[in-house]
């Protein structure tokens, strides 16, 4: 069974571009969440989707936005980067909406130049 | 005061020995609780979860929470360098995610050969 993909892998973008990242889940999981990982503020939720709705949403600037395809696919755009926006995001897919059941993918390693 | 924190590290054991990971939090209105296992270069792998208080044991890990003093443990026992990897406590209010899934910032774990 494929795990969780997210693309694409790594990607650098100047200050003041928007970018699009995509995570495709495991074959059944309705459930997609993001995250941000940095080393100053380590693992931060960012908002989780099931089934295309947005259901919680993480202390997130709302330049940080997300949906969800009828496929379960999901994309995350941050618009206006800042420099404070590079850091590894991490998507996970879950089969229901229970946080337990989550499967993280590998990530995108975002750089904002 | 972060909402939740945990033992610095980085901590280095030999290899059989028990290791003792610990996260403390603010939020009473926590209750569900889980430990990733975070291998370098990938995303979190879920080890164990518990909801409210008492210890849960999956071979050679067991946790524990402790409601009433704020404080979460993960105890490996015979630990295997293959344990070597960043350990990262998170908790939340709600098992769909919650209003506030938090993580702690994480400690690295060495188990020496």
């Amino acid at each position: 069974k494929a795990g969780v993909t997210q693309t694409p892998r790594y990607l650098i973008k100047t200050r003041g571009q928007q970018v699009t990242l995509s995570c495709s889940p495991i074959s059944g999981h309705r459930s997609v969440s993001w995250y941000q990982q940095t080393p100053g503020q380590g693992l931060q939720f960012l908002f989780e989707y099931f089934s295309e709705t947005q259901r919680n949403k993480g202390n997130f600037p709302g330049r940080f936005s997300g949906r969800q395809f009828s496929n379960s696919r999901s994309e995350m755009n941050v618009s206006t980067l800042e420099l404070g926006d590079s850091a590894l995001y991490l998507c996970a897919s879950a089969r229901t909406g229970s946080v337990y059941g989550q499967y993280f993918g590998p990530g995108t390693r975002l750089t904002v130049t | 005061q972060k909402e939740v924190e945990q033992d610095p590290g980085p901590l280095s054991v030999p290899e059989g020995a028990i290791v003792s990971l610990n996260c403390t939090y603010s939020n009473s209105a926590f209750q569900y609780f889980m430990w990733y296992r975070q291998y370098s270069r990938k995303g979190p792998e879920l080890l164990m979860y518990t909801y409210s208080s008492g210890n849960k044991e999956d071979g050679r890990f067991t946790a524990q929470v402790d409601k009433s003093s704020k404080y979460i443990s993960l105890f490996i026992r015979d630990s295997q360098p293959s344990d070597s990897a960043t350990y990262l406590c998170a908790m939340t209010d709600a098992d769909n995610y919650g209003q506030n899934f938090v993580f702690g910032p994480g400690t690295r774990l060495s188990v020496l050969p």
